[in-house]
Order: structure tokens, then sequence, then C-alpha cells
């Protein structure tokens, strides 16, 4: 299994510019998510999905985009980048947790700046 | 929104001494989890606590869970270079059910 991976791993934008950064997962987990990671605020939800065709949003959402066509993919569209921005995005998935144990995975990340 | 918050931000040891982090709530947690980030790395699950009281250990690593379940703690025993990194506590039902709520991270570093 590759478990979750992220693409790209590295990205510079101007202001303005949209993207979509790509996430999959191989473990058949339904629950997948965006968090951001800035230096000392931890990570952030952005939006999150609980299964193909539902996604919600989370702590962050403003300027950013989702969609769940298929359980493997949760791609996070940035629409019109701003220097607030520039970030670590993480993308993380889990099993339904009927037990609430529901470890995350997560994915190596993708490190954007925006200018 | 529930929080929960975690200290110290940041952690200076030698190596061989003793490292503490300690995770609160306001409110009662259901479970809590634990996880490791190595710097440029991404966040890697290491315990979830589930029971009042409840203690786990890993090897150096020893997690507690309060008695009424609203904080909880980390600690390593003799660390060591390869104990470098930030140590995040997080809520899993803080948000909707699969998502987790965060702490800001207790970063840790190892003086050889």
């Amino acid at each position: 299994n590759a478990g979750v991976t992220q693409t790209p791993k590295f990205q510079v934008l101007k202001t303005g510019q949209s993207m979509t950064l790509q996430c999959a997962q191989d473990m058949n987990h339904e629950y997948m998510s965006w968090y951001r990671q800035d230096p000392g605020m931890g990570l952030r939800l952005i939006h999150y999905s609980v299964g193909a065709g539902i996604t919600d949003q989370g702590e962050v959402p403003n300027g950013y985009n989702v969609s769940r066509s298929t359980t493997e993919d949760f791609p996070l569209r940035l629409l019109s980048a701003a220097p607030s921005q520039t970030s670590v995005y993480f993308c993380a998935s889990s099993r339904a947790s009927g037990g609430g144990y529901n470890e995350q995975f997560f994915g190596p990340g993708t490190r954007l700046t925006v200018l | 929104g529930q929080q929960v918050m975690q200290i110290p931000q940041y952690q200076h040891v030698q190596e061989g001494e003793d490292f503490t982090t300690y995770c609160n709530s306001s409110t009662t947690l259901s479970n809590i989890q634990w996880y490791k980030q190595r710097p440029g790395g991404h966040p890697v699950f290491l315990i979830q606590l589930v029971k009042s009281g409840e203690v786990k250990k890993q090897k150096r690593l020893t997690f507690q869970f309060g008695e009424a379940k609203k904080n909880s703690s980390l600690h390593i025993t003799a660390t060591q270079t390869t104990d470098v990194g930030t140590y995040f506590c997080a809520d899993p039902w803080g948000g909707s059910q699969g998502n987790l709520i965060f702490g800001k991270g207790t970063k840790l570093s190892v003086k050889p």
C-alpha cells in the first residue's frame, strides 16, 4: 500500500493564480481531511469528507474548495491564491470509526508559497 | 469550539534528560490521541487513550489520561536525539466524526 499520497511536494504561485493540490489514498478509508500547518498554529482543519459525494467545512475553509467523487481521491482547490495561504498542507485519511477509534494517516504534505 | 491546550510550546533538553508535555481540555474528552512529527515530516500516530486514568507505555514513552478525562501527558525517559520533533495531542471527537482537533504541539529539541 502506498498509503496517502500528495502531489506536488512543492509549489510556488503568484497572487491570484489557482491550483489544485492532489490527495489520494489506497486504504479504502471513508474519511479524508485537509489540514494546513503554520508555525505556532498547529494543524487546522480546512475541509473534510465522510464519504464520496459528501464534504463539509472545517475551521479555516475560506479560499478553498473540495469535492470527492471517489473514495480514493480528495483534491483541494485554491481559487485565487493569496500570500496568507502560504503554508504546508496535509491530507489525511481514516476509516469510519463506530467505536471512536479513528487513527489518521497523513500524507507527506505540500509546501506552498504564494508570492 | 472545543480546544485542547498544550504546554510547553518548546522544550530544550540535554540528551539523557526526561521530557514531559501536557495536554488540557476544558471539557471531558471521549478519548485522546498523540502524534509525533519529525522535522520536515508529517504527523504520525503514536497512541490513543480511552479509559479514565489509563497509562500506556511504548519503550521510553509513557502516556497518561487523567482521571477526569480532561488532561493527558506524554513523558519520555532519557531522551535521545531520535526523539526530536513536535508532539501533538489531538481530540478525535472535537469536530465531526473522523476529524481531529489538534493542540498546538510541543517542539522538542535534544542537545547531544
